[in-house]
């Protein structure tokens, strides 16, 4: 169990660029979030999977965001043209299909908009 | 729709003295109930939860929780702070009952435990 994996841990880029973070969950974990937190909130559900099907998705995601997870392991968060707004971390968490689980962090990656 | 409240932005304590961090919540089935620890530029660490059975929950780092289901809370507690428990804690609730997997989080207490 090598926890949750995330990269890269910290991004800087222009706005109307594209970025794409990365999240490895722990194996065998079936579920994957995605989590926004900004600096002094709470993290706030952008969405979730089971295997390789995004079965929930937040008003937050707006068509500039999306996420996949392909093959029911690995993750993607992509974000089109970033705006200044975006700037926040963006934390990703895995748990096991059953029912009460823990859910397990990863270390986030930071996005810096300029 | 699932809910939780942390009605306190700031808590602080002396070293030594006993510490309780508030949270409600508000589900329409049965919650999971959760806290997390966060220290800075660090992702959640989980602490303890509460599924079902005894309505006190130890969890790590000499924490516990105590779920109350008529005051829909689940405060959490430790005897005797310590410095190194300066951080920012997060209470969260899974309502799994509806067929819902998604985890919603306070918006965080932060703890200052002062030596």
């Amino acid at each position: 169990d090598t926890g949750v994996s995330q990269n890269p841990r910290h991004k800087i880029t222009k706005r109307g660029q594209n970025v794409t973070f990365r999240c490895d969950p722990i194996s065998e974990h079936n579920r994957l979030y995605w989590y926004r937190q900004t600096l002094g909130q709470g993290p706030e559900f952008l969405t979730y999977f089971q295997n390789e099907a995004q079965l929930e998705k937040s008003r937050l995601l707006s068509d500039r965001f999306s996420a996949e997870r392909p093959k029911g392991s690995f993750s993607t968060l992509e974000i089109q043209r970033t705006e200044q707004g975006d700037s926040a971390m963006y934390l990703c968490a895995s748990i096991p299909g059953q029912p009460g689980n823990t859910i397990y962090f990863g270390e986030g990656s930071w996005l810096t908009v300029v | 729709a699932q809910s939780v409240a942390q009605p306190e932005d700031q808590v602080n304590v002396a070293e030594g003295n006993p510490l309780t961090v508030k949270c409600t919540y508000s589900v329409s089935g049965n919650p999971y109930l959760f806290w997390y620890v966060q220290y800075p530029n660090r992702g959640l660490q989980f602490l303890l939860k509460y599924i079902t059975g005894d309505n006190l929950v130890k969890g790590s780092y000499g924490f516990e929780a105590e779920f109350n289901k008529s005051q829909t809370s689940f405060h959490l507690k430790k005897p005797s702070a310590l410095v190194s428990d300066s951080a920012l804690y997060f209470c969260a609730v899974r309502d799994e009952s509806t067929g819902g997997f998604k985890t919603i989080f306070g918006a965080g207490t932060r703890l200052f435990v002062k030596a």
